[in-house]
């Protein structure tokens, strides 16, 4: 079993849709968690942190659930611009400061 | 510069070629990862560094991969004897935290193993 695991997709929405992405990881002792998002042949960027509380930003909202130990990413009112991959992210407490990514969910938005 | 850069961009190697690959973290960070990305998965961690000390090697693949960075500053990741299951993207990530988190990837360096 993969320690940080995301449905690949693709999840094709029109403008203006709400998406959700969850995803799961197998590390109970993790602390940070991250959505990193990745355009098509370019780098990771860190899109959100994740905090226990959740936390909102813009359009994007993250939720950690550490009992069931997942995460979730929540768009709204989709924009084309936001075609891209979405990488879930964990930073295992015993790993020391390395970061474990999800295949990643990739999402289209059609106009 | 302004953010993390990797050169050379594109690199084919013939089977059996070493490669060397190169990081410029940005200035002042003190963390440096590399990862390795195949089509159609998430980056894989390769190495850290921890300024000049490698803290952790454990997702190097094989004793052909080999990684240092001997002032604390730029970075190299050398793969021996290349293989075509080496061909991936190599990217290097770099953080201004000593926890490693908030990572900043460069561009990446596209290895194709003819």
């Amino acid at each position: 079993r993969k320690e940080v695991e995301q449905d690949p997709g693709p999840f094709n929405v029109p403008e203006g849709a709400t998406v959700a992405f969850n995803c799961t990881y197998s590390n109970s002792a993790s602390q940070s968690f991250f959505w990193y998002r990745q355009d098509c042949r370019k780098e990771p960027k860190l899109l959100m942190s994740v905090y226990s509380s959740g936390n909102e930003d813009g359009r994007f909202t993250a939720q950690l659930n550490r009992a069931s130990q997942y995460i979730s990413l929540l768009i709204r009112d989709s924009k084309l611009s936001d075609s891209a991959t979405y990488l879930c992210v964990v930073n295992p407490k015993e790993y020391g400061n390395k970061l474990v990514f999800g295949a990643g969910t990739i999402l289209r938005v059609k106009s | 510069g302004a953010g993390v850069s990797q050169s050379p961009r594109y690199k084919v190697a013939k089977r059996g070629q070493d490669v060397a690959l190169r990081c410029d973290p940005i200035s002042g960070h003190v963390s440096l990862f590399w990862y390795q990305q195949a089509l159609g998965q998430g980056p894989e961690f390769l190495t850290y560094f921890q300024n000049e000390a490698q803290l952790d090697k454990s997702g190097l693949p094989s004793d052909r991969f080999f990684a240092e960075r001997p002032e604390g500053s730029v970075s190299t990741l050398k793969i021996q004897r290349t293989q075509q299951e080496d061909s991936a993207v190599y990217l290097c990530a770099s953080s201004n935290r000593a926890s490693g988190t908030e990572a900043f990837f460069g561009q990446g360096t596209r290895l194709t193993v003819v």
